[in-house]
């Protein structure tokens, strides 16, 4: 397919547990990045890669919270020590260029319960 | 502190009719103004966007508003049919920096035959 896509869509953890989700872009696009998207509410910027760097880091919660992009193009967003606040779903997007207007395309997400 | 309000969680218009989602701001800063429609287990998809520098932009039945001076958008879709039945979320972006989606908390359209 020719979108971003997202796995796993749906993830339990047990609270304490590391968790990794993992995004594949569009290919080639320059642009990646992370929100979290609790419920009943809008997404919220978590990190943004430009290729293989991260240049904003700000909208990670805590320092449990850890994304890498190592080639400039798959990324992972890794949670250590699961707490239950933690659930919601976690929405990768990526856009072509990093200037401003390019549409920023999502994937389908994945739900993160923490129990 | 919301930079991004949608106050209406839900919204329901008769098949047909004009739907008007809004969406106010506080950042005067925000350089860029976008419509994203989600429907279940889908990630949000662009619908339409608007500069700063202008007031209106349209795109076949939709249509969004800047008013800046009310720091206030609108989107308008008209005629509504069934399939415009989604989550409707607001979005401003700076021009520095990366370029982030500042989100609203989306308002909930309902599309009625």
């Amino acid at each position: 397919g020719a979108g971003v896509s997202q796995s796993p869509r749906y993830k339990v953890a047990k609270r304490g547990q590391d968790v990794a989700l993992r995004c594949d872009p569009i290919s080639g696009h320059v642009s990646l990045f992370w929100y979290q998207q609790a419920l009943g509410q809008g997404p919220e910027f978590l990190t943004y890669f430009q290729n293989e760097a991260q240049l904003d880091k700000s909208g990670l919660p805590s320092d449990r919270f850890f994304a890498e992009r190592p080639e400039g193009s798959v990324s992972t967003l890794k949670i250590q020590r699961t707490q239950q606040e933690d659930s919601a779903v976690y929405l990768c997007a990526s856009s072509a260029t990093a200037g401003l207007g390019n549409e920023q395309f999502f994937g389908p997400g994945t739900r993160l319960t923490v129990l | 502190d919301q930079q991004v309000k949608q106050n209406s969680p839900s919204l329901s218009v008769q098949e047909g009719r004009i739907s008007i989602l809004n969406c106010d701001y506080t950042n005067s800063m925000f350089d860029y103004f976008l419509w994203y429609k989600k429907y279940p287990a889908e990630g949000p998809t662009f619908l339409i966007s608007i500069s700063s520098i202008k007031d209106k932009n349209e795109d076949g039945r939709f249509t969004v508003f800047l008013n800046k001076s009310a720091k206030h958008l609108s989107l308008h879709i008209v005629p509504s049919q069934p399939g415009d039945s989604a989550v409707y979320f607001c979005a401003a972006i700076y021009i520095q920096g990366a370029q982030k989606l500042v989100f609203g908390q989306g308002t909930r359209l309902t599309i009625n035959p």
